[in-house]
């Protein structure tokens, strides 16, 4: 089955740029969803087809994906940013979802 | 506003069973795919199982098949996850999830009903 691995945890000052890595297979034959999710709240949808931002989601949150590895990049980081966020694609062989096991993201 | 709200939820013990439901509202059911979703405590998301917009097409992780069962009563705008065979592995927050016809994605949560399987 596919397997996306991202870093565990992700440290950054406010004002500067995260940058959260998602890697699979051939990431970028697959579309690449984003997730938040703050302590006791249910995920939120950030990104979604790599780099496409839903309404309400600041311009600061982007996406990228090449080769074998899918990226979150936030801009100017805020304490608000403070986060698990997970990568998700479908799996094609199986048309299951897959989710990464998650990245902290600490506001320092 | 568009809403999923889940509901049932509690302690179980091992080899029991549980009816978890997902009332959604904001927005037409019958139109979308809907999902199951699971998160043990300080774990990550792991996808549990889905259902097409009609119900006729179904799938289940590896770890709940042959256990659990989704099902969806398009009339009454819920969806359902009959939950037998529990084991203390199963002990996480279940949430519902909307897959978005454009996106593709699970573009709408519920808050989630936690699962405890404990003797």
């Amino acid at each position: 089955s596919y397997v996306l691995t991202q870093p565990p945890s992700v440290s950054v000052a406010p004002g500067k740029t995260a940058r959260i890595s998602c890697g699979g297979n051939n990431t970028e034959s697959k579309s690449v969803f984003w997730y938040q999710q703050k302590p006791g709240q249910a995920p939120v949808l950030v990104i979604y087809f790599d780099s496409d931002r839903p309404s309400g989601i600041p311009e600061r949150f982007s996406g990228s994906n090449s080769g074998n590895t899918a990226t979150l990049t936030i801009s100017r980081v805020e304490a608000g940013d403070e986060a698990d966020y997970y990568c998700q694609v479908w799996d094609s062989s199986s048309d299951h979802p897959v989710f990464g096991g998650g990245t902290k993201l600490t506001v320092l | 506003q568009v809403q999923l709200v889940e509901s049932g939820g509690g302690l179980v013990k091992p080899g029991g069973s549980l009816r978890l439901s997902c009332a959604a509202s904001g927005f037409i059911f019958s139109d979308y795919y809907m999902s199951w979703i699971r998160q043990a405590p300080g774990k990550g998301l792991e996808w549990v199982s889905y259902t097409s917009s009609s119900g006729s097409t179904i799938y289940y992780g590896d770890s709940v098949k042959g256990r659990f069962a989704i099902s969806r009563d398009n009339a009454k705008n819920s969806l359902y996850l009959q939950m037998n065979s529990l084991r203390a592995d199963d002990t996480a927050v279940y949430y519902c999830a909307r897959r978005g016809q454009l996106f593709l994605a699970f573009d709408i949560w519920g808050q989630g009903t936690m699962v405890t399987v404990s003797s």
